[in-house]
């Protein structure tokens, strides 16, 4: 299996700052097209979860450009520029490599000072 | 508009059987993945299994293989979870989430609206 797991747990953040989440995956994440294959997952409290960003960088279709991602191989980033009180949530991140096995993240729990 | 429609909540005893359902609308069913998601209450989300609607070949997580089955009835669009003898752990929020076919991952792109599974006896 290819064990994610992220940090922090719990993510205090004031409104119109900028807030971080780091992904680590236990396996390089780096495919042969230069892509790695790592998503990004939002689920708002009471929601369903929704796709962010996929292929390590990019957004989904609807997606703020205030959320960035980066990274490459096994250590990832997500970053949420000037947040907003619609951001909290819990963000996951989630390996696509093994698709016979997929695994998510324990999760990043964002909320508003 | 793409979609994934789930059944309704249900309430279930240990040891009876259940089957949820996962219904796709406004896409080619057949060129996408359906994966089960579940979430314990107050957990996160963990990878179940998927199944590929074009052939049925399934996967499963090591950890529920035996325990749940996955299967699909192409001809309706839809995907489906089951159980043959709940347990009292089975309770949780349970979603299907569609992944396009192939080797170029890009995501779990849609997500059904959950369905609830309470089990108590």
């Amino acid at each position: 299996d290819i064990v994610m797991t992220q940090s922090p747990l719990f993510l205090p953040v004031t409104p119109g700052e900028s807030a971080s989440i780091s992904c680590r995956s236990s396996q390089s994440l780096l495919q042969s097209n230069r892509y790695s294959y790592l998503d990004w997952y939002l689920q708002k409290p009471g929601h369903s979860p929704q796709l962010l960003i996929y292929l390590g960088s990019i957004r989904a279709s609807g997606v703020p450009d205030r959320f960035s991602a980066s990274g490459s191989g096994t250590d990832f980033t997500l970053k949420i520029s000037r947040v907003e009180a619609d951001d909290v949530g819990v963000y996951y991140c989630m390996q696509g490599v093994q698709t016979a096995l997929l695994t998510f993240g324990g999760g990043t729990k964002l909320e508003i000072k | 508009e793409v979609q994934l429609v789930q059944s309704g909540a249900e309430v279930k005893k240990p040891g009876e059987s259940l089957r949820i359902s996962c219904k796709g609308s406004g896409y080619s069913f057949t060129s996408y993945w359906i994966s089960w998601v579940r979430q314990m209450p107050g957990k996160g989300l963990e990878w179940m299994g998927k199944i590929d609607p074009s052939d049925s070949e399934t996967n499963y997580s090591p950890s529920l293989q035996g325990h749940i089955t996955i299967s699909v009835d192409k001809s309706i669009n839809t995907a489906y979870l089951q159980w043959n003898s709940l347990k009292a752990s089975d309770a949780a929020m349970y979603y299907c989430a569609r992944s396009i076919r192939g080797t170029m991952w890009v995501g779990l792109d849609v997500w059904g609206q959950g369905t609830t599974v309470n089990v108590s006896s």
